[in-house]
């Protein structure tokens, strides 16, 4: 079993939709969790970024961390096209450098 | 500001070959790690470095190897290329080691091996 796991994809939504994206993982060390960007051929964006449990909003994204059950999600609100991308979770110990990522989840929103 | 710069963009190299990928941190930025990203997967974690010393290194072989300089820039030395070290090499700068959930991304180098 791996530490983190991502469903691939991919996802397909109109434009407008709300969509949902989701990561589990199996190490209960995981303190900080974000949710990055990566456009093809380019370099991963950080989004945002948590510490331990709760939610987290930063305009139509909105990213939930549930360390209980081990699932984190990213919501994003009044989807565009233009976040058409590859969406990548990742997750670190509390002071510790090695961030462990999910395989991503591609994205499409059609206009 | 400018960002995390990589170099070179794309190169091709043969079985056995050696490689040199270089990065520049953002300015202020003390702490570099580099990643190995394949096709289709997440970057998977091979060092950090903060201060030119060491501070991680994932689970990769002695072929690969790094070292950061006095102006914290990077190199990532990959030695005795095989097929399954093509990829998108990536770099990411962060203030300090201990923040490495703020990293950031250079655009990556991506390398193939023949």
């Amino acid at each position: 079993q791996k530490e983190v796991e991502q469903d691939p994809g991919p996802l397909s939504v109109p434009e407008g939709a709300i969509v949902s994206l989701n990561c589990t993982y199996s190490n209960s060390a995981f303190q900080y969790f974000m949710w990055y960007r990566q456009y093809s051929r380019k370099g991963p964006e950080l989004l945002m970024y948590t510490y331990s449990s709760g939610n987290k909003e930063d305009g139509r994204f909105t990213a939930q961390v549930d360390k209980s059950s081990k699932y984190i999600s990213l919501f994003i609100r009044d989807s565009q096209p233009s976040d058409s991308a590859t969406y990548l979770c990742a997750m670190s110990p509390y002071n510790n450098n090695d961030m462990r990522f999910g395989a991503g989840t591609r994205l499409t929103v059609k206009p | 500001d400018a960002g995390v710069t990589q170099s070179p963009t794309h190169l091709i190299k043969t079985r056995g070959q050696h490689v040199t990928l270089r990065c520049s941190p953002i300015s202020g930025h003390k702490s570099v790690s580099w990643y190995q990203q394949v096709l289709g997967q997440g970057p998977q974690f091979i060092f950090q470095y903060y201060e030119k010393e060491e501070r991680g290194r994932g689970n990769f072989p002695d072929r690969f190897s790094a070292r950061q300089f006095p102006n914290y820039s990077s190199e990532l030395n990959v030695n005795a290329l095989l097929l399954g070290d093509s990829a998108l090499y990536l770099c990411a700068s962060s203030s300090d080691f201990r923040v490495a959930y703020e990293q950031y991304f250079g655009p990556g180098t991506r390398l193939t091996v023949t």
